[in-house]
């Protein structure tokens, strides 16, 4: 059974920094490109950012380009995204979520971690 | 930059109904089109990809159509689990950007 289970968010204070992990398993994951996107309160899904299932490729959403940055540990399965000069606006449930994966006719997301940047 | 704009904003539909949702790109995106289905606290749960092929374990009341840039998600016939917010994606090939459209929340009418 696949499970991609985030952490590391919480309450941060504007200009602060936040590092966010994402464990994988169950799916081939250092054969997968992955992505984070996240969803402010009550609001849509916006794409944040995307590496390559080698790490040699990453791409950034101009919101946050600059700021965060992409990683992962495939020896781990872990995707990391490192957040820092936060702002109010990057308040939302950050999510990492698989390219889809066409031989299983899916792709595979996390439940979401909060982050509040809040003074 | 890829735009994608769905509509309406709001659908009500009675249950057992057929539910038309639409989503319009800025630029032809070939057939890189998704749909998913989120309910409130859940995760986005990947309906169509391909704009019309259904993913694992999706209902065949629900289909995707279009290509180009006009795109539609069929329901059928709406089940009480169906009422949800409804997203539309585009997912580029490279540089891989993924494009959101702004939701169709379907309500009980």
């Amino acid at each position: 059974q696949v499970h991609l289970v985030e952490s590391g968010g919480g309450v941060v204070q504007p200009g602060g920094s936040l590092r966010l992990s994402c464990a994988a398993s169950g799916f081939t994951f250092s054969g997968c490109g992955m992505h984070w996107v996240r969803q402010a309160p009550g609001k849509g899904l916006e794409w944040v950012a995307f590496i390559r299932y080698d790490g040699s490729n990453k791409y950034y959403a101009d919101s946050v380009k600059g700021r965060f940055t992409i990683s992962r540990d495939n020896s781990k399965s872990t995707l990391f995204l490192q957040m820092n000069s936060l702002r109010d606006e990057d308040t939302a449930v950050y999510y990492c979520a698989s390219d889809i994966v066409v031989v299983a006719a899916k792709n595979y997301w996390g439940q979401g971690t909060l982050v509040t940047v809040s003074s | 930059e890829i735009v994608m704009t769905q509509s309406p904003a709001t659908l009500s539909v009675s249950p057992g109904e057929r539910a038309t949702l639409s989503c319009r790109a800025s630029q032809s995106l070939s057939s890189n089109l998704a749909w998913y289905q989120q309910k409130p606290g859940q995760t986005p749960r990947l309906l169509i990809y391909g704009a019309s092929t259904r993913a694992t374990g999706i209902p065949a009341r629900f289909s995707g159509s279009g290509s180009g840039t006009e795109f539609t998600l069929t329901i059928s016939s709406l089940q009480s689990e169906d009422f949800a917010v409804y997203y539309c994606h585009h997912y580029n090939n490279w540089p891989p950007w993924w494009t959101f459209g702004q939701g169709t929340k379907v309500e009980i009418k």
